[in-house]
């Protein structure tokens, strides 16, 4: 079953922080996060697993709450190179298998 | 190195026709995968494998196949397309998922196929 992101939208002005959230239905083995250009393929941005700790790197940060079957991306003081539609993508066994959420438009403004 | 290729990069083709799309990779991957990617559904899983002649159905698989006699390249064919297999293709190829690796999945540049 397809995870669900929230929100679907989310416009910014540079500088000002988000959160994107994730949130599956079943228990998970892993959480993968990428970012997508238009009209470019989809590029990793970080995976988080079952018994794994929080990841960050700059100003992009994940948190996965295995209880919850939940996960959170944080994009801090957000940049214009920012934008694009974020995916998260959950795989639920031992493997690589994963369902792709629909994705969080997301736009920063000058 | 390359990393994830497709070909070709757009095709139209008429209802009934057939054709290949052709993934290769040169990063020694095990794993690779076909996703469709339509709008506001993000993507979806058709088929993938697990090594050199071995495939699986993902979450969408009917109306195509697929092959990988090379552990470099996946096929996906489409015997008799229909316009709703207009969509865009991503091939994408990666380690699996283990305590020693992370099973980042690598995508190539996709394909633009139209189905009239």
């Amino acid at each position: 079953q397809q995870p669900v992101q929230s929100p679907q939208a989310v416009i910014l002005r540079e500088g000002e922080d988000a959160v994107i959230n994730c949130s599956s239905s079943k228990a998970l083995y892993s959480v993968h996060w990428y970012r997508q250009k238009h009209g470019e393929a989809p590029v990793f941005l970080m995976i988080l697993l079952k018994g794994g700790e929080q990841k960050g790197h700059e100003k992009i940060s994940a948190s996965f709450n295995e209880k919850k079957q939940q996960s959170s991306l944080y994009l801090t003081a957000s940049q214009l190179s920012y934008s694009g539609t974020y995916f998260c993508g959950t795989g639920v066994e031992y493997g690589n298998k994963l369902v792709f959420g629909a994705g969080t438009i997301l736009r920063v403004k000058s | 190195n390359a990393g994830v290729t497709q070909t070709p990069k757009f095709r139209v083709l008429k209802t009934g026709q057939s054709m290949t799309l052709l993934c290769a990779q040169d990063m020694n991957h095990e794993y690779m995968y076909w996703y469709r990617q339509d709008p506001g559904m993000g993507l979806r899983l058709i088929h993938y494998s697990v090594g050199e002649g071995t495939t699986a159905k993902g979450e969408v698989p009917d109306g195509y196949n697929v092959s990988r006699l090379k552990k470099q390249n996946f096929l996906l064919g489409l015997e008799s397309a229909a316009p709703s297999q207009t969509s865009v293709y991503f091939c994408a190829s990666s380690y699996p998922t283990t305590g020693i690796r992370d099973g980042t999945q690598y995508f190539g540049p996709g394909t633009r196929l139209t189905v009239l």
